[in-house]
């Protein structure tokens, strides 16, 4: 189908350790978009990505997106307990109104 | 500044019961807006997006309906649920195409 393959699926870590997530499409993205969804809640912006190669910083978050426009990265540095949640990247395909979401990884931090 | 309100916040329905969520945005005019679901400790998958009052389209043929009567107004219907119709309901907004997307607080909907 239509969408965006995380990995992993889900990822339980220690508190104060390290933390990724990868999103991949089989197609050229326009541009990339990542929510965070805590539990209980509704997916909430974080960034976008837009520009080949491109890398933001949103203090722990590194956010990166591939050269070739079909891959991303979040990536956290010293997981909190507050980095709990589900993590999607989405993508809106070019000339259209749809935004189609990642699977999703949702992390677990073990303080 | 832009609010999204959906309703109602917790639904428990038995099988073969009609459904209607409702999603009004504040604060913006001719919004795209969305009807998402997501499982339980699953994606989102979109169900319906429209771009305009009485636009709709639909994403996966399935058990639901959606209509717009009015530019900010989302309404998601049923007519007789399923069991697998239950899940998280998330209405979105957005404006013009690849800018961000905001959701509202979502509904539960449990079919018993």
């Amino acid at each position: 189908g239509q969408q965006v393959m995380q990995i992993p699926q889900y990822q339980h870590v220690q508190e104060g350790e390290d933390f990724t997530t990868y999103c991949n499409s089989s197609t050229t993205l326009s541009n990339i978009q990542w929510y965070k969804q805590r539990p209980g809640g509704h997916p909430v912006f974080l960034i976008q990505l837009v520009k080949s190669g491109e890398v933001k910083k949103q203090k722990r978050l590194t956010f990166q997106f591939g050269e070739a426009k079909k891959n991303s990265s979040l990536h956290i540095t010293a997981t909190q307990t507050t980095d709990v949640g589900t993590y999607f990247c989405a993508k809106s395909t070019s000339g259209t109104y749809k935004y189609i979401f990642g699977t999703g990884t949702r992390l677990k931090v073990l303080a | 500044s832009q609010t999204i309100h959906q309703w109602p916040a917790t639904l428990v329905q038995p099988v073969g019961s009609p459904l209607s969520l409702e999603c009004t945005v504040e604060g913006t005019s001719n919004p795209n807006l969305y009807w998402y679901r997501q499982a339980a400790g699953r994606g989102l998958q979109l169900l319906f997006y429209s771009v305009g009052i009485g636009q709709i389209s639909s994403e996966v043929p399935q058990n639901l309906s959606a209509s717009r009567p009015q530019d900010r107004q989302f309404i998601l219907s049923s007519k007789k649920l399923l069991l697998s119709d239950s899940g998280f309901y998330l209405c979105a907004w957005s404006l013009g195409t690849g800018n961000t997307i905001y959701f509202g607080e979502g509904s539960w909907l449990t079919v018993v």
